[in-house]
């Protein structure tokens, strides 16, 4: 079955360090996406791509950036970890660029910067 | 500037009751809305999506959500609640030109109760 997987699913690592968080999806949707949760917040949008070499920056983007070389894979990367970086980061797809189509959502990544 | 309220963080509901978790957007034009439930450590599951004819919508699991344009509202209800139901629900909204971009609720917290 087509899915969208993150890895790795828990992190911990210090403040000042490069972090990358792994977004893998089978569905050869166009459309991928980066949001993190946080308390009372809902999800924020990070980082968008509607398609390979494309990518786009969202509500809350200072400090972290992505690439997407193919169509599978939209790494996030945080160049020099923070601790307002702690939070739950979730990687979402979708096939179309029309405004309609459904986001499906991997697991998550729980990222704690000491 | 879009935006979503979901004005409750948390509801209970006893087990067997009908439940109603409530959504407010602001959105230029018409919107596209979506619910969307997040069971502990999971990613986010999609319910349902309105996008344009009939008010109400169904969706997975016994969920519906009524579109109301006037109030500018799409609460989601389930006639008789299970113990089951209980996760957090997030509302969505996105504007008929805004690409593949999402806006979230803050997320309200569902509890029922056998």
């Amino acid at each position: 079955d087509a899915e969208i997987t993150q890895s790795p699913r828990h992190k911990i690592t210090e403040t000042g360090r490069q972090v990358t968080l792994a977004c893998h999806q089978t569905w050869n949707h166009n459309n991928m996406f980066w949001y993190r949760q946080d308390l009372g917040h809902g999800l924020r949008l990070i980082h968008y791509s509607y398609g390979v070499q494309d990518t786009n920056k969202g509500e809350v983007s200072d400090g972290y950036s992505v690439s997407r070389s193919n169509t599978e894979d939209l790494p996030l990367t945080l160049e020099s970890a923070a601790s307002s970086q702690t939070s739950v980061y979730f990687c979402a797809s979708s096939q179309l660029a029309g405004s309609a189509d459904t986001q499906y959502f991997g697991p998550g990544t729980r990222l704690t910067v000491l | 500037a879009q935006s979503v309220a979901q004005p409750e963080d948390q509801v209970n509901v006893a087990e067997g009751n009908p439940l109603t978790v409530k959504c407010t957007y602001s959105v230029s034009g018409n919107p596209y809305l979506f619910w969307y439930v997040q069971y502990p450590n999971r990613g986010l599951q999609f319910l349902l999506k309105y996008i344009t004819g009939d008010n109400l919508v169904k969706g997975s699991y016994g969920f519906e959500a009524e579109f109301n344009k006037s109030q500018t509202s799409f609460h989601l209800k389930k006639p008789s609640a299970l113990v089951s139901d209980s996760a957090l629900y997030f509302c969505a909204v996105r504007g008929r030109n805004q690409g593949g971009k999402l806006i979230f609720g803050q997320g309200t917290e569902l509890s029922v109760k056998p």
